[in-house]
């Protein structure tokens, strides 16, 4: 049962274009979701992150927007750069209890960005 | 700060043998997850430690166990090793210092196991 999917296993666009990631998840008690962008034999890097009673937070170049209702969420990167380039993975935990220490993660998705 | 540190970074084994793997968080941070990564089965959570107890633990086999020590380092280790625990080996630390932002982890660079 994968609560967390990313359905796109890429993504390619050009460079200065927007790239939107998606991923969706069904469970309800996730009530924190994160970005991290990761290159081939290294460790995940935190980018973004929203909490579920936001809609909305930027940091830069990077917008993460969450919609409950239809439990989805996506990463607005603008504009793309060549050093985007990357796989890209959607996380999601819930609230205490078994949750503790636990991020969900979706399968990931492989943005190339192209000059 | 410096960030989380893993060692050793590349490992090979063979079927049968055991393996220690170390985690340094980053100062200040309590909690330690630890996750398997493999082409397969993706990102997958282990087990977590808080203040030297498991509190969280995956679904994987009793031959994965861990530990965290008095000034939050942790070690995992695998015992008899099967050609499917090759894997990237993934340790993240967080402050759990209130609220949401808490929980967000970041990574160690990870360690490449190899079973023969």
């Amino acid at each position: 049962d994968q609560q967390v999917k990313q359905n796109s296993p890429s993504l390619s666009v050009q460079e200065g274009r927007i790239s939107i990631l998606n991923c969706d998840y069904t469970n309800s008690m996730f009530d924190y979701f994160l970005w991290y962008k990761k290159y081939p034999a290294e460790g995940p890097t935190f980018l973004i992150s929203i909490s579920s009673i936001k809609d909305k937070n930027e940091d830069g170049r990077f917008t993460v927007f969450l919609n409950k209702s239809a439990k989805h969420l996506s990463l607005h990167i603008v504009p793309s750069q060549p050093g985007d380039s990357a796989v890209y993975f959607c996380a999601a935990s819930g609230a205490g209890g078994t949750s503790y220490g636990k991020l969900t993660f979706g399968q990931g998705t492989i943005l190339t960005v192209h000059p | 700060k410096a960030g989380v540190t893993q060692t050793p970074r590349y490992l090979i084994k063979t079927r049968g043998q055991q393996v220690t793997l170390s985690c340094s968080p980053i100062s200040g941070h309590r909690s330690v997850s630890w996750y398997q990564q493999t082409p397969g089965q993706g990102l997958q959570f282990l087990f977590e430690y808080f203040s030297e107890t498991q509190r969280n633990k995956g679904n994987f086999p009793g031959r994965f166990s861990g530990r965290q020590f008095s000034n939050s380092r942790s070690e995992m280790n695998v015992s008899t090793l099967e050609l499917g625990d090759s894997a990237l080996y993934l340790c993240a630390s967080s402050d759990e210092s209130g609220g949401l932002e808490g929980d967000t982890q970041y990574f160690g660079p990870g360690t490449r196991l190899t079973v023969l």
